[in-house]
């Protein structure tokens, strides 16, 4: 059963706590993004991958960081030098890099600062 | 940085009735593409339309494409209830096509 999932699907952080989150995919898809989505408004590039071990910053990097080891795993760790997490995080992934590539995403992460 | 715009912010229309959602945006693209998105849910892609087609159809999805005007528009026919749920377009740039840029959606529902 191929997809890309997400963990936690609800996640709490105090003020001050780093926290990651967790993309998987069994797509064999070469690029991940993660976006972040406040209410009501639309998506925003936080960082996205092309390929094993190497990234590249986003819309708003600032306060996220990212890793990619292996080419099913692409974790986002918000820092607490993201003055304003609480959001609602997508993972995605396609099979290459470039816009005629159709995204597919996880159901997501809704992260909350306490 | 933003690209698309989508318009209406919000659309409410009887079952039955057809939706139409519009999608502009600023550079030229080589591709734009339709994301559905159910409240709290991951998207889902609908259809991707290239820089150099104007109509692309998908069951009852209709899209249109005009870069002259630097906009696009989604039709969705017969509506039923399960199409209740936002509307997002996705545009690159036609220099360094490497990401998308999404608008700031569309809010559909449809009243049985």
């Amino acid at each position: 059963d191929g997809g890309i999932t997400q963990s936690p699907k609800y996640l709490f952080r105090k003020e001050g706590q780093n926290v990651t989150l967790s993309c998987e995919q069994n797509l064999n898809h070469d690029a991940m993004y993660w976006y972040r989505q406040d209410p009501g408004q639309g998506l925003r590039l936080i960082y996205y991958s092309q390929i094993v071990n190497d990234f590249q910053k986003g819309d708003i990097a600032e306060g996220y960081s990212v890793s990619r080891e292996k080419k099913e795993s692409f974790p986002l760790t918000v820092t607490s030098a993201q003055k304003n997490p609480t959001a609602f995080y997508l993972c995605a992934s396609s099979m290459g890099g470039g816009s005629y590539n159709e995204q597919f995403f996880g159901p997501g992460t809704r992260l909350t600062v306490l | 940085s933003q690209q698309g715009e989508e318009d209406p912010q919000a659309l409410s229309i009887q079952e039955g009735e057809n939706a139409t959602m519009n999608c502009s945006y600023k550079t030229s693209i080589n591709n734009l593409q339709w994301y559905r998105q159910n409240s709290g849910r991951g998207l889902v892609h609908l259809i991707l339309i290239r820089s150099n087609e104007r109509e692309k159809h998908s069951g009852r999805l209709r899209v249109t494409l005009d870069t002259s005007k630097k906009s696009s528009s989604l039709l969705i026919t017969a509506s039923r209830a399960a199409d209740t749920a936002s509307y997002f377009c996705a545009t690159d740039a036609r220099q360094g096509a490497q990401k998308l840029v999404f608008g700031q959606g569309t809010r559909l529902t449809i009243n049985p």
